[in-house]
C-alpha cells in the first residue's frame, strides 16, 4: 500500500517569512495529492491539491509542487500570517486505493 | 459547515459497552470513509464505502464494525474497545471513491475508552 512521509513535524517561522513542508510517497501509481489544514479542535479542510498531470499549482499565498520522478511534493506558504498557525497534512491517493493516505502532519507556528 | 455531520461530538465509554458513531452527509456524495486520528500519528484510514459497498478495510480490529445503510449515512459500531482506541474518529465523504476529488470531513467524535 501507499506510504506517505512528511517533514518537518514542527515548523516555526517569523510572521511574514515563508514556510515549506515536504512529503514523499511510495506508490508510483498515486496521482492525487491534497493538502489539508487542521486548526485546533476543528476538522481537516482542504487548502490546495494537485494532480499528477501538473508540476505546480498556486492559489494566492499557497503553492504546491510535485516531482513525480522523485515521488515528492511540497507545500509553500509565503508571507505567513498568524492565522496560518495550524497542523498541515499532506496526502496521496491512487494505485487502485479509494481512500487517502496521510502524512503525520506538520505543526506550523507563526511567531509574531 | 461542510455538509458532513457527526454525532455525538464526544463519547466516553467503558470497555464492556456497546456504542455507535453516526455520520451523515447532504452533499450527494457516493463515497464515505472512517478515519482514526490519534496524537502524533497520521490520519489512519479505517473503512471505505463506495455506493454503499465496502471497498477497503485496512485490517481494522473486529471490535469496530461499520455500516452504510445508504449513501448519506455511515455508522461505526463499537464494542469491547480498549483504552488505546481512544482517539478522534473522523468521517469523510467524496463525490466518488474512484476519482481524485476532495474529501470533506466531519468535525469528528472524540472517543475516550475508560
Amino acid at each position: 500500500g501507499e506510504n506517505v512521509e512528511q517533514h518537518p513535524s514542527t515548523l516555526s517561522v517569523q510572521e511574514g517569512d515563508s514556510a515549506v513542508i515536504k512529503c514523499t510517497y511510495s506508490d508510483s501509481a498515486s496521482n492525487y495529492f491534497p493538502w489539508y489544514k487542521q486548526e485546533l479542535g476543528k476538522r481537516p479542510q482542504l487548502i490546495i491539491d494537485i494532480r499528477s498531470n501538473v508540476g505546480e499549482k498556486k492559489d494566492q499565498r499557497i503553492a504546491v509542487t510535485l516531482n513525480k520522478t522523485a515521488k515528492h511534493f511540497s507545500l509553500h506558504i509565503t508571507e505567513t500570517q498568524p492565522e496560518d498557525s495550524a497542523v498541515y497534512f499532506c496526502a496521496a491517493r491512487g494505485g487502485g486505493a479509494d481512500g487517502l493516505t496521510f502524512g503525520k502532519g506538520t505543526h506550523l507556528i507563526i511567531q509574531p | 459547515e461542510t455538509g458532513v455531520t457527526q454525532t455525538p461530538r464526544h463519547l466516553v465509554m467503558g470497555m464492556t459497552n456497546k456504542k455507535s458513531l453516526k455520520c451523515e452527509q447532504h452533499l450527494g456524495h457516493n463515497a464515505m470513509y472512517w478515519y482514526k486520528q490519534s496524537a502524533k500519528k497520521p490520519l489512519e484510514l479505517m473503512f471505505v464505502y463506495s455506493l454503499e459497498e465496502r471497498v477497503e478495510n485496512n485490517s481494522v480490529p473486529s471490535r469496530f464494525s461499520p455500516e452504510c445503510p445508504n449513501s448519506s449515512h455511515l455508522f461505526l459500531h463499537l464494542h469491547t474497545l480498549q483504552p488505546e482506541d481512544s482517539a478522534l474518529y473522523l468521517c469523510a465523504s467524496s463525490p466518488t471513491g474512484s476519482m481524485n476529488t476532495e474529501a470533506f470531513f466531519g468535525q469528528g467524535t472524540r472517543l475516550t475508552v475508560v
